[in-house]
């Protein structure tokens, strides 16, 4: 079973401060989403990273994928209200029993209180 | 997100009945996938459908449920005599190709009486 491990599950913090969450897996993966899901909602992508050791910054949010492409983290500076939500990772797999599904983690509970 | 449709956004249902959950892929995507949330919880794949055919049913239940993907219309996820566990947020997402990142619909929320 391809597992993504999430950390933390939740998470409370105030405005301004800093955050980071995490997806571990022992599998290898081909590409890593993060995607943010408001209540109510669906999940809607941040970010893909596809190369071992890739940084990308989304504004305030930046993403990495592990050297080993096993996992990979979120870190937002200077958190601010709207973005609290659920933030989901799901990796995905290329090769010839590839159908493009996605694994996703647990997710993680963000709540930042003005 | 908002080109993949998916209706309806609510359905109740009582032990024993039929759900119906149906999604319209963003224009020019051809490939559908079906996910379910329970609470608190990460999405789980269900099925991947391509038009007319299922490609991947390895996350479907064995009974009860079904999915389609017909030439005209949308993807329909059929859940034969529901029971209080089916009750969970039920995603479709569609992409364009099979290497392209994978939009989602607002999901179709099952509640089971």
């Amino acid at each position: 079973t391809q597992l993504l491990e999430q950390s933390p599950q939740f998470l409370s913090i105030q405005e301004g401060e800093n955050l980071t969450v995490y997806c571990n897996s022992s599998s290898v993966f081909s590409s890593l989403q993060w995607y943010r899901q408001e209540p109510g909602e669906g999940p809607v992508l941040l970010v893909t990273v596809v190369t071992g050791g890739e940084v990308k910054k989304l504004k305030r949010l930046t993403f990495q994928f592990g050297d080993a492409r096993k996992d990979s983290s979120l870190h937002i500076t200077a958190a601010q209200p709207g973005d609290t939500g659920l933030y989901l990772c799901a990796g995905g797999k290329d090769g010839s029993s590839n159908t493009g599904k996605l694994i996703f983690g647990q997710g993680t509970t963000l709540q930042v209180k003005p | 997100n908002a080109g993949v449709m998916q209706n309806p956004r609510h359905l109740v249902r009582r032990r024993g009945q039929e759900a119906r959950l149906r999604c319209s892929p963003m224009k020019g995507h051809s490939h559908v996938y079906w996910y379910r949330q329970l609470p608190e919880e990460g999405l789980k794949f269900m099925v991947y459908l391509q038009k007319e055919n299922i490609i991947d049913e390895s996350g479907m239940p064995k009974e009860r449920f079904s999915a389609e993907f017909p030439k005209e219309g949308p993807s329909i996820l059929r859940i034969q005599q529901v029971v209080r566990g089916d009750s969970a947020a039920y995603f479709c997402a569609s992409r364009q190709g099979l290497y392209n990142e994978q939009f989602f619909g607002p999901g179709t929320r099952l509640t089971v009486l």
